[in-house]
């Protein structure tokens, strides 16, 4: 069964450094989203990508933030300059269909611990 | 704006033990409801879905009803297993994003 996936399960940095983290949704897929869960709290929404443009953003997801699809397989989500209050686990999702109940995929998670 | 509502956790049971974790949302509309489950150092899995009133999602012995009328959402299973320990998250639809409630972490003891 097709599945997201991404890459680094695990990702420290020190404060101020960009970090990319990287996912490969389902291939077919022409919906992508990114969500963030800080340690003990809710899953929260970042940002929606469809068409090489953000459909929607949260306030989160501020100039600190960018996604994008470099190629046809990889949607990845860069933080420029990352602070304490970054660490979280980042989810990747994506979907297929451009109406209905769009079915989101989540991907395991990528852990970032920010020192 | 849009939110989901979930019972506090965590819950724990005996194996063979009937489940109910309560979800109840607010919402413009009636938009799709779902389950997602999270398994120990594993990513979120949609457990089930229901995208209109009085429809009921069902996966793996886990059921939950549409409720537009007390806009509620519970998730409910017959006899839970060991293996059904995770943390399940009830969540709406709301324009393109999904919203999430808290998540309800549930112990299941052999």
């Amino acid at each position: 069964e097709p599945e997201v996936t991404q890459t680094p399960s695990h990702q420290v940095t020190q404060m101020g450094q960009e970090v990319i983290l990287r996912c490969v949704p389902i291939s077919n897929h022409l919906y992508f989203y990114w969500y963030r869960q800080i340690l003990g709290q809710k899953v929260e929404f970042l940002v929606s990508f469809y068409n090489n443009e953000i459909s929607e953003k949260s306030e989160i997801f501020d100039d600190q933030f960018s996604v994008e699809r470099p190629d046809g397989s990889n949607f990845t989500l860069k933080i420029r300059s990352t602070k304490l209050e970054d660490s979280a686990m980042y989810f990747c999702a994506s979907s297929a269909l451009a109406g209905g109940p769009r079915t989101q995929y989540f991907g395991p998670g990528t852990r970032l611990t920010v020192l | 704006g849009d939110s989901v509502t979930q019972m506090e956790g965590p819950v724990t049971l005996s194996e063979e033990a009937f489940l109910t974790i309560n979800c109840t949302y607010t919402a413009t509309g009636y938009p799709s409801l779902f389950w997602y489950v999270q398994y120990p150092g594993e990513g979120l899995q949609l457990l089930l879905k229901a995208t209109k009133a009085d429809d009921k999602g069902s996966n793996k012995g886990f059921e939950a009803t549409y409720r537009k009328e007390t806009t509620s959402f519970h998730l409910e299973k017959g006899s839970v297993q060991v293996s059904d320990s995770a943390v399940y998250f009830c969540a709406l639809r709301s324009d393109d994003k999904i919203i999430f409630g808290k998540g309800t972490r549930l112990h299941i003891l052999p």
